[in-house]
């Protein structure tokens, strides 16, 4: 089944205790990126990456870190987490054309930085 | 980036077809108009896509006049399980064209099915 797979679903963990999300997906695509999810901001771009090694910021790149070494797979590292990065994340992807499928989202994370 | 002016809310019964009308009115030459839905706690799911006129598939219709500085998503005979908030988005088909970073998602509007 193509998909998007993020993990861990839910985590709970303290102010400056480095953390990564993984995201990984098996439909070879290109374009990854993720966003983060508040009540009343909708879904706010973090980072993106056009292929491997390649990466940019998205709208709300501050305290987050991205790295794409493989195709399938774009973590999200959080070096020092702080309380207002608690939220929910979203990981999605896409091949070079948008035109039939657009993105594919994997199921969330949801985060909570005490 | 083209900005998305949807209503915040609608409430609509089983069995009824629903209209959400999306304004853009800066629309570029090269967009296209996506919309997904999203349930609670999930990740949002594409729902159709279009560039003009009418597009259909097996769970919705999209209308988009010739101007192209609105769209209307059609939802034909809703049922509880359609409750969920519904994006509309515009931005270029294609990454190459350099707008990787759009998809930027509105508020959306919150869509109630009652019975």
């Amino acid at each position: 089944e193509a998909q998007v797979t993020q993990n861990p679903r839910y985590l709970i963990t303290v102010t400056g205790k480095k953390l990564t999300v993984t995201c990984s997906q098996n439909m070879n695509h290109e374009y990854m990126s993720w966003y983060r999810q508040d009540p009343g901001l909708g879904l706010r771009q973090i980072y993106y990456s056009m292929n491997v090694e390649v990466t940019d910021k998205g709208d709300v790149p501050e305290g987050y870190k991205v790295s794409r070494k493989e195709k399938r797979n774009f973590p999200l590292i959080l070096e020092s987490p702080s309380p207002n990065q608690t939220s929910l994340y979203f990981c999605a992807s896409r091949g070079p054309d948008r035109r039939n499928y657009g993105y594919t989202f994997g199921s969330g994370t949801r985060l909570t930085i005490v | 980036l083209a900005k998305t002016t949807q209503p915040i809310s609608m409430d609509s019964y089983e069995g009824q077809e629903v209209n959400i009308t999306c304004s853009h009115n800066n629309i570029a030459t090269n967009d296209y108009i996506t919309w997904y839905q999203q349930f609670p706690s999930q990740g949002p799911r594409f729902i159709i896509q279009g560039y003009k006129t009418k597009v259909t598939n097996e769970v919705a219709s999209l209308f988009i006049p010739a101007d192209r500085k609105s769209s209307t998503l059609s939802l034909p005979r809703v049922s509880l399980s359609d409750t969920a908030v519904y994006y509309c988005l515009v931005g270029a088909i294609l990454i190459s064209s350099g707008s990787a970073r759009q998809l930027t998602f509105g508020s959306g509007t919150q869509l109630t099915v009652l019975p």
